[in-house]
């Protein structure tokens, strides 16, 4: 069984600001990680994913995420928001005994305030 | 991802009606997915193929149907639209090499509301 959690619906901060999204995971297998963003009438679009490797992950538009097994967590973090920031969350994760089905958290919503 | 596109985009139909939704795409991918997303619900799936003369029922597949019209063409229909589908749906791909790896993409989405 696979699952995901993101224990917060609504993170809030000001821009120039640290921002944190947080995933928590459970897993059979290892586990792959990914994080999705979709912005206003957007689809999802692919952020980063943990496969192995490096415990810290870089992605696209200053992204990047923390893998710590013994936490089982899987958190998104950025330096420095962005208003343009501002949108919908979802991480997902997909156990190593399987290759197709991911699991999604339910999202979080972030807003970046000017 | 200008790749998968989707039609239509938004939709309103009434209770009882037949509805299909398309989703195609250029990427070449062997396995294509339908989801559906609900606030507060995250994503889930509906069906799922990996390839032509393959596909699977998701966790949620009562009262739809799809079918893989080619490599490059997935269709989710309902047969009898209800309420409680309105929703946003999405179509993803992915490679299907890569095994477990593999990242999906998706496409812009669907906005069905049924009254």
């Amino acid at each position: 069984a696979q699952s995901v959690a993101q224990p917060e619906d609504q993170v809030n901060v000001a821009e120039g600001n640290p921002l944190t999204v947080k995933c928590t995971y459970s897993v059979s297998g290892n586990p792959y990680l990914f994080w999705y963003v979709q912005y206003p009438n957007r689809g999802l679009q692919f952020l980063l994913k943990y496969i192995t490797g490096d415990n810290l992950v870089k992605g696209s538009y200053g992204f990047e995420a923390e893998f710590n097994k013994s936490q089982t967590s899987f958190h998104l973090k950025k330096p420095s928001a962005l208003v343009s920031d501002s949108a919908l969350y979802f991480c997902a994760v997909r156990d190593s005994t399987n290759d197709y089905k991911l699991s999604f958290g339910a999202g979080t919503t972030v807003t970046v305030r000017a | 991802d200008a790749d998968v596109t989707q039609t239509p985009r938004n939709r309103i139909t009434k209770t009882g009606k037949r509805i299909m939704l398309e989703c195609s795409q250029t990427k070449g991918h062997d396995r294509m997915y339908w989801y559906r997303q609900d606030p507060g619900l995250g994503l889930r799936l509906i069906y799922y193929s990996f390839d032509v003369k393959d596909i699977n029922k998701g966790e949620i597949s009562d009262g739809y149907s799809v079918s893989r019209q080619a490599q490059a063409k997935f269709s989710l229909s309902l047969e009898s639209a209800i309420p409680n589908q309105t929703a946003l749906y999405f179509c993803a791909t992915q490679r299907g090499t890569g095994g477990s790896t593999d990242t999906q993409y998706f496409g812009p989405g669907t906005r069905l509301t049924v009254l």
